[in-house]
């Protein structure tokens, strides 16, 4: 069964700290995994995008990290702002006919000043 | 470049009410598609359509019925509404990167 699973559910943080989420992965064949983040009462928003050959990839103060081998990838947070504040939600697309996306719970983070 | 729009922002409907949530999108993109965000569960794909005049299910689609409208609009309505349908909905719309709507806030009593 494809599924993507996320720890912690949720996390507290003080501002100025680092933090790294987790999310692992059974979902076959591997196309690309995602991640984004929600604000509350808001879209989500895309943060990464990595295929099979991407094992790390950057946006300003977050970096993903993909182990294709162990179907484990990271999002890692440096110097956390109030503003990231939000669901961060792992995101898994499989390469087959059709559209096979599945969407993780999330996790949520709490920055506190 | 409003991105994904969707009306309403919030909706209230009574068990057997029926309704029409509207999304556009003016990226120009093929591929459209409706979720529904529930506590403590991943956005689940109700409808999606792959390009204009095509329109497949998704991982939850009873209870709803969707139009590709044209290339910018894809509509989701609910012909009877029902409790279990009380979500967050949102639409989003994909070349490579997916960009998400607003969402509709939609409780039926």
């Amino acid at each position: 069964k494809n599924q993507v699973e996320q720890s912690p559910q949720s996390l507290i943080i003080l501002e100025g700290k680092n933090c790294t989420l987790q999310c692992n992965y059974t979902v076959s064949p591997f196309s690309n995994l995602r991640w984004y983040k929600q604000d509350t009462g808001r879209g989500p928003v895309s943060l990464t995008i990595m295929t099979f050959s991407e094992n790390t990839k950057s946006n300003g103060r977050y970096t993903a990290t993909l182990d294709a081998d162990t179907k484990q990838s990271s999002l890692h947070i440096t110097a956390s702002q109030l503003s990231d504040s939000a669901s961060y939600i792992c995101v898994v697309s499989a390469g087959t006919g059709g559209f096979k996306t599945i969407f993780g719970a999330g996790t949520r983070l709490f920055v506190k000043a | 470049n409003a991105g994904v729009t969707q009306t309403p922002k919030f909706q209230v409907l009574k068990t057997g009410q029926s309704m029409t949530l509207q999304c556009a999108q003016d990226m120009n993109h093929n591929s459209m598609y409706w979720y529904r965000q529930d506590p403590g569960m991943g956005l689940r794909l109700i409808y999606y359509s792959a390009s204009e005049g095509t329109t497949d299910k998704g991982e939850v689609p009873n209870g709803y019925n969707v139009s590709r409208l044209n290339k910018r609009e894809f509509s989701l309505r609910l012909e009877s509404a029902a409790p279990s349908q009380t979500s967050v909905y949102f639409c989003a719309s994909n070349a490579y990167e997916q960009y998400f709507g607003p969402g509709t806030r939609l409780t039926v009593t």
